[in-house]
């Protein structure tokens, strides 16, 4: 099956830094690379999202690039503001169905 | 907050004892999931459900077991032959089960082992 390594785990920058944070997969087949936030004490929320037919999506201050033959995705952050602290999971999906498997996630924090 | 929503907050389960965690979502979605969330080890997929009466394993199934009789609800049971429940649970549902669909979470429930 489908295996999503993520990093770094923790992750610290100064307000107004730029953040990246990594996620490897190791099936080719998978087509669909999604991010999700998770604010301390709250739900999962889906932040940007990717398919494989594209190199690199922008929304505000947040991007995405995929690497295919590399195998690989990135999570970019602008500008980080104290409101991006969070949890950040990356994950990735075969196909077939929306059976997503989750990279263990990185704890990013904005400092003052 | 509302949507899908997760009952009780907090759950406490005695030895040998099997647990039931709600889930209940009026997005009119079909599919439905059960996560589980470990610290440092992200989420992990327990049991899918595609639409209603139907249900899959998901990639660490065993003690666990589910319904879907309603389209609205997907309970969880934890069973004593889960040897480690303690965690953090959370259940999601999507529009359908399709490939790119958003997952809509809800808000969790720790369970913790008495």
């Amino acid at each position: 099956g489908e295996n999503v390594e993520q990093h770094p785990s923790t992750l610290s920058v100064q307000e107004g830094d730029s953040a990246v944070i990594k996620c490897t997969y190791s099936d080719s087949a998978s087509n669909y690379f999604p991010w999700y936030k998770q604010e301390l004490g709250k739900r999962p929320q889906l932040i940007i999202d990717i398919r494989s037919n594209v190199g690199e999506k922008k929304d505000q201050r947040i991007a995405v690039t995929l690497n295919k033959t590399a195998k690989h995705f990135s999570l970019h952050i602008t500008e980080t503001q104290p409101e991006d602290s969070a949890v950040y999971f990356c994950a990735a999906s075969p196909g077939g169905g929306n059976k997503l498997t989750f990279g263990t996630g990185t704890q990013l924090k904005v400092e003052l | 907050d509302g949507g899908i929503t997760q009952s009780p907050k907090y759950l406490f389960r005695k030895e040998g004892q099997n647990v039931t965690l709600s889930c209940e979502q009026n997005l009119n979605h079909d599919a439905m999931y059960w996560y589980r969330q470990d610290p440092g080890q992200g989420l992990r997929l327990i049991y899918y459900s595609q639409i209603v009466n139907d249900f899959q394993k998901g990639d660490i199934a065993e003690g666990y077991s589910v319904s879907r009789e309603k389209k609205e609800s997907f309970p969880l049971t934890v069973t004593s032959a889960q040897k480690n429940p303690t965690a953090f649970y959370l259940c999601a549902s999507s529009l359908q089960w399709i490939t790119n669909e958003k997952l809509f979470f809800g808000s969790g429930t720790q369970l913790s082992v008495l």
